[in-house]
Formats: C-alpha cells, sequence, structure tokens
C-alpha cells in the first residue's frame, strides 16, 4: 500500500450533512491526489495538492473542497453531500521527494454512500 | 482533454496463455504512462511505469511497451495464471503528476 491509509474505509451518511475523508501517507511523496471511481467512468481526478497548502482543481471539483496542512495529510471535504455523491474514492500519492520518481501509489479507498 | 481508451473491455482466456492488453490515447505529448491492477473491491497496485522517453519496460511476466508517436500501450502477459485475473488500467501523465485513466480491461483467466 505504499504507506498511504485512508479513513474511514466505509461511510454512509445522509444527503445535506458534511464529510470528510481522511489521507495519510508516510513517504514524504510532494503530490497527493483525491479521485472518484464510478462504474462506466473510470478513474477521474478531483484535486490534488503539490505542497503544504498547494492545492488545485480536477476535472471534477464541484462540491469538493480539499485542505493539506501537512505534507503527509490530505482532507477531502464533501460540505453538503449529495446522492451523486456516492462512489469509491481512492487517495494517491507521487513524485517521492529529492528523487525523480513520478510513480503513483494508491491507497485502499474509501466507500461512500449517500442516502 | 486528454483521453484514454482500453480495449477490450473484458477479455477471457484459458490459464496458460500468452496475452496482450491495449491502451490507446488521445495527445502524444505524455511525461510517462503506468499500468495498475484492479481486485475487486480493492485499490490499484501499480504493475509498470513507462517514462515517455523509454519504449518499454519489464517486470516477471509483465512486459509494457509505449509507442507515443501513434499513441499507445500494450501490457503483455506471458503464461497466465488464475491469479492474474483482474481489471488492468493504463494511466497517462502530461506532466508528471495528474494521471487520466482509462476504464480499464477486466481480465479472466480460467482454470
Amino acid at each position: 500500500d505504499a504507506g498511504i491509509t485512508q479513513s474511514p474505509r466505509h461511510k454512509v451518511t445522509e444527503t445535506g450533512t458534511p464529510v470528510t475523508l481522511r489521507c495519510h501517507q508516510t513517504e514524504n511523496h510532494r503530490y497527493m491526489y483525491w479521485y472518484r471511481q464510478d462504474p462506466g467512468h473510470g478513474l477521474r481526478l478531483i484535486h490534488y495538492s503539490y505542497g503544504v497548502k498547494d492545492t488545485d482543481k480536477g476535472e471534477v471539483s464541484d462540491g469538493y473542497s480539499v485542505s493539506r496542512s501537512k505534507t503527509e495529510d490530505f482532507l477531502l471535504t464533501l460540505e453538503s453531500a449529495t446522492s451523486s455523491q456516492t462512489s469509491v474514492y481512492f487517495c494517491a500519492i507521487s513524485g517521492r521527494v529529492a528523487l525523480m520518481n513520478t510513480e503513483a501509489f494508491f491507497g485502499q479507498g474509501t466507500r461512500l454512500t449517500v442516502v | 482533454k486528454q483521453e484514454v481508451t482500453q480495449i477490450p473491455a473484458a477479455l477471457s482466456v484459458p490459464e496458460g496463455e500468452n496475452l496482450v492488453l491495449n491502451c490507446s490515447f488521445t495527445d502524444s505529448a505524455i511525461y510517462n504512462l503506468q499500468w495498475f491492477r484492479q481486485d475487486p473491491g480493492k485499490g490499484l497496485t501499480s504493475l509498470l511505469l513507462i517514462q515517455s522517453s523509454q519504449r518499454e519496460q519489464t517486470s516477471g511476466r509483465l512486459n509494457a511497451s509505449l509507442d507515443k508517436s501513434s499513441g499507445r500501450s500494450t501490457l503483455y502477459i506471458a503464461a497466465s495464471q488464475p491469479g492474474d485475473s483482474a481489471t488492468y488500467l493504463c494511466a497517462v501523465s502530461e506532466t508528471g503528476n495528474q494521471f487520466y485513466f482509462g476504464t480499464g480491461t477486466s481480465l479472466t483467466v480460467i482454470p
């Protein structure tokens, strides 16, 4: 798992409630990402971070926000969850600091159900 | 926007057969290409990373090739085994960080 921990692994929440997913890495990689995986769409990038407090939007960022206050932690927040945000969310890391290595590694995923 | 396509979407082969999975991408200006394996209900496991300057990478029974000019990559699996059954995903990166994924090929190896 390349030292990536996602929490929680499963969550059921109600429409309109805020939800925060956490990704923690122990590998000192510069880049961290949040993807969602849905049938027929594959993996799509939500947001990514290229350093502490440095984040940018991906292709499906509407309804999501992120924060990175420490190198090892990247949080994904759904401010007001909707049923369309029911999905499997994956955190990924790449770019080990001080090495020219761009290989990406993924966490085990968080299955989120919005009812 | 980069579009990544994987064909076929599903493949079933008898054990021991050699097989090829295909990945094509629309913009040849890529930084690297990575192949992953995903088992049901699990995360993605990195198999091979090919930098844009490379033509192929090998790991055990796996060999991945890259032809940037034609926008194609292939993953060759030799002597397939039932344990190879999984979904195989390819992803391309244009900048070394953001990755664009195909929808995968679901492989079943029949004992």
